[in-house]
């Protein structure tokens, strides 16, 4: 499976906006990548994924370099709310039988300061 | 959203005894769902795929038969850990796929989680 690499920790003043990268150097043509995030205590909730395009959805902006080996997430304006461990996860639909499958890195735990 | 819940949502058991962990999707049917474990300041560790109607796929390392694992409809699936230790104290989270989403775009969506604690 390809790995993705993510800072370990990142800080935010709230209300500004903060960019979580994620490194996947060895990403195959028919992987997306999927961004999840874990507030503490409770079970992840999907953020955000994407395969080649930029995406825009209500919660954040994923950016994808044209390359596809790095990618960007975006969230336009930090809130205490998204404190949190952000993962980066590549997931091929095409690869059988564990197509949907989510192998989880350790993340970036992100920190919102007031 | 989709939504999937789990019970309890703690448990504390002793030493020896058996603990069954229930897992629904609540608005969304479900072939597909996921038990994941989580030790404290580590990522969750995928333990097995719960097909419904079938054996459950057990990831290397993980016990099929402490960790029983049923899923006999498409809302439902239960994680039994049995003659549990305090080793096996953890978070567990399950997360469970939408039929409708297809291939390509369907997503998890996960329980809030259940703590287990073995004393």
């Amino acid at each position: 499976d390809a790995k993705t690499t993510q800072p370990n920790s990142m800080e935010s003043n709230e209300e500004e906006p903060v960019h979580l990268p994620c490194n996947h150097s060895t990403i195959s043509g028919t992987d997306y990548i999927h961004w999840y995030r874990q507030l503490p205590s409770q079970g992840p909730e999907y953020v955000i994924h994407g395969l080649t395009s930029n995406v825009n959805n209500r919660m954040a902006s994923l950016a994808i370099a044209e390359d596809r080996k790095s990618s960007t997430l975006i969230l336009h304006r930090a809130t205490l709310r998204d404190a949190a461990v952000y993962y980066c996860i590549l997931r091929d639909p095409y690869s059988g039988a564990g197509s949907y499958q989510l192998t989880f890195g350790k993340g970036t735990k992100l920190s919102v300061i007031p | 959203g989709a939504v999937v819940s789990q019970h309890p949502s703690w448990v504390i058991c002793k030493s020896g005894t058996s603990v069954k962990i229930e897992c629904r999707s609540l608005d969304f049917q479900a072939t597909t769902m996921f038990w994941y474990r989580q030790f404290p300041k580590q990522s969750l560790m995928l333990m097995a795929t719960s097909n419904e109607g079938s054996k459950a796929t057990y990831e290397q390392g993980v016990e099929k038969d402490k960790f029983l694992i049923n899923h006999a409809s498409l809302t439902l699936s239960t994680l039994t850990v049995t003659s549990a230790h305090p080793e096996d104290s953890s978070f567990y989270i399950c997360s469970a796929r939408d039929m409708a989403g297809g291939l390509l775009f369907s997503e998890q969506y996960f329980g809030p989680g259940t703590r287990l604690t073995v004393t």
